[in-house]
């Protein structure tokens, strides 16, 4: 079965860092989302990203946050200058259709010292 | 020090058994919703959805059951398995005019299969 992959899958990093995390979205999805989940919490939408470009994002998703899809496979969220707060598990995800049946990745927990 | 957090609530069950996982969802005006599954240390697995205008949806062993009137879906699993164990939360997706969808997680519940 198709997968969303993600890595690295544990990154650490100082406050102040900034730091990428890549996600590979299933081939033939169209949409493709950044969650997160601060521990013991709900996930939290981040962005959605459709066509080369932001179609949504949340209050969360600051100046701080953008992403990219650099290439036909590749998927990133960079984080500039990391806080102790963005310390989370991201999750990355892809649709067919939007906000439908979507696959995550298994996450890169980011624990920012 | 204190930690900061939900304390989801817990389900356990017997193999075997039906379990019933409810959610109560927020806004009236949603009209698709989604079932998740998350098992420790992985991210959440679609199980599920169902459009506001059915009340009921079937699946492979899943049951998804919509009640507008007071907001409330619920997931049953029939014949339960220990490889069910997991936090089992649903999302609300709200369209607006515009067409811009708001995703709403739900809090999830624990579900703990005992053999």
């Amino acid at each position: 079965e198709p997968e969303v992959t993600q890595t690295p899958s544990h990154q650490v990093t100082q406050m102040g860092q900034e730091v990428i995390l890549r996600c590979v979205p299933i081939s033939n999805h169209l949409y493709f989302y950044w969650y997160r989940q601060i521990l013991g919490q709900k996930v939290e939408f981040l962005v959605s990203f459709y066509n080369n470009e932001i179609s949504e994002k949340s209050e969360i998703f600051d100046d701080q946050f953008s992403v990219e899809r650099p290439d036909g496979s590749n998927f990133t969220l960079k984080i500039r200058s990391t806080k102790l707060e963005d310390s989370a598990m991201y999750f990355c995800a892809s649709s067919v259709v939007v906000n439908e049946k979507l696959f995550f990745g298994s996450g890169t927990q980011l624990s920012v010292l | 020090g204190e930690s900061v957090g939900l304390h989801l609530p817990t389900l356990s069950v017997q193999e075997g058994d039906n379990s019933i996982i409810n959610c109560a969802y927020s806004n009236s005006a949603s009209d698709y919703f989604i079932w998740y599954k998350q098992e420790s240390g992985k991210g959440p697995q679609f199980i599920i959805d169902i459009r506001s205008n059915m009340d009921k949806r079937q699946g492979q062993r899943v049951t998804v059951l919509l009640n507008k009137t007071v907001k409330h879906l619920s997931l049953q699993i029939a014949a339960t398995q220990p490889g069910d164990s997991a936090v089992y939360f649903c999302a609300e997706i709200l369209t607006n005019s515009g067409g811009y969808q708001k995703v709403t997680f739900g809090t999830g519940t624990k579900l703990q299969v005992i053999p």
